[in-house]
């Protein structure tokens, strides 16, 4: 079966702090890896990568993934208080022409402490 | 603009009653997308919508659980009869029909109780 894992499963900073979070992945046919923070209560996007060692950046946050040890990290650079949120991260396959059909790791709660 | 809007944000029955649930889109997006979470455990996904038509349903936990979207628009789960392994959050989340970029939107979730 497809498995996403995260971690760490929780994570609590301080402002100003870097953090790195994990996700590995399992799956048969990789089409992309996603990112998602999910604040209160709807997932919004991050990221979407499909290509190894090439990082997606917005901001002070950053990404990029390994296709051959199947993994992807999100960086974030001096936290504030308002990217305290559950990161998720999600695979999506190949499935012809349907697009959309993530599976999702259990996500990280990270918390940033002023 | 609005965004994919869920209704009710919150719902409890008994064992054994019926639920329905109400995604509306994000008005033209051709893609529609359900996915729940139980408790402690990932989102999963349900099935996907193209328009009207079921592209995908492979996520559909069994028979009890009905989705609908006629014409195109928005769509409705059913649960009928719902068991307590039902309760959980239930997403649903939106993208346009072209240039896919990866980013879903969601909504903020139907959660539902089952006693």
């Amino acid at each position: 079966e497809d498995k996403v894992v995260q971690s760490p499963l929780s994570l609590v900073v301080h402002e100003g702090d870097t953090v790195t979070l994990n996700c590995s992945y399992e799956v048969t046919n990789f089409r992309s890896l996603l990112w998602y923070k999910q604040e209160k209560k709807a997932p919004t996007f991050l990221f979407m990568l499909t290509s190894s060692g090439i990082e997606k950046k917005s901001g002070r946050l950053s990404s990029i993934l390994d296709k051959k040890e199947l993994f992807s990290i999100l960086n974030i650079t001096a936290t504030q208080t308002g990217d305290s949120a559950v990161y998720l991260c999600a695979v999506e396959e190949y499935g012809g022409t349907s697009y959309g059909k993530l599976t999702f790791g259990q996500g990280t709660i990270l918390t940033v402490h002023p | 603009e609005a965004g994919v809007t869920q209704f009710p944000s919150h719902s409890v029955i008994e064992k054994g009653q019926t639920v329905t649930l109400r995604c509306d889109p994000i008005s033209g997006h051709d893609n529609l997308y359900w996915y729940r979470r139980v408790m402690g455990k990932e989102i999963k996904f349900l099935l996907h919508f193209v328009k009207e038509s079921k592209q995908d349903e492979s996520g559909m936990p069994n028979n009890r659980f009905l989705a609908e979207r006629t014409g195109g628009t928005y769509s409705t789960l059913k649960v009928q009869p719902a068991e307590l392994e039902d309760s959980g959050v239930y997403f649903c989340a939106s993208s346009q029909g072209t240039g896919y970029t990866g980013e879903l939107f969601f909504g903020e979730g139907s959660r539902l109780t089952v006693l």
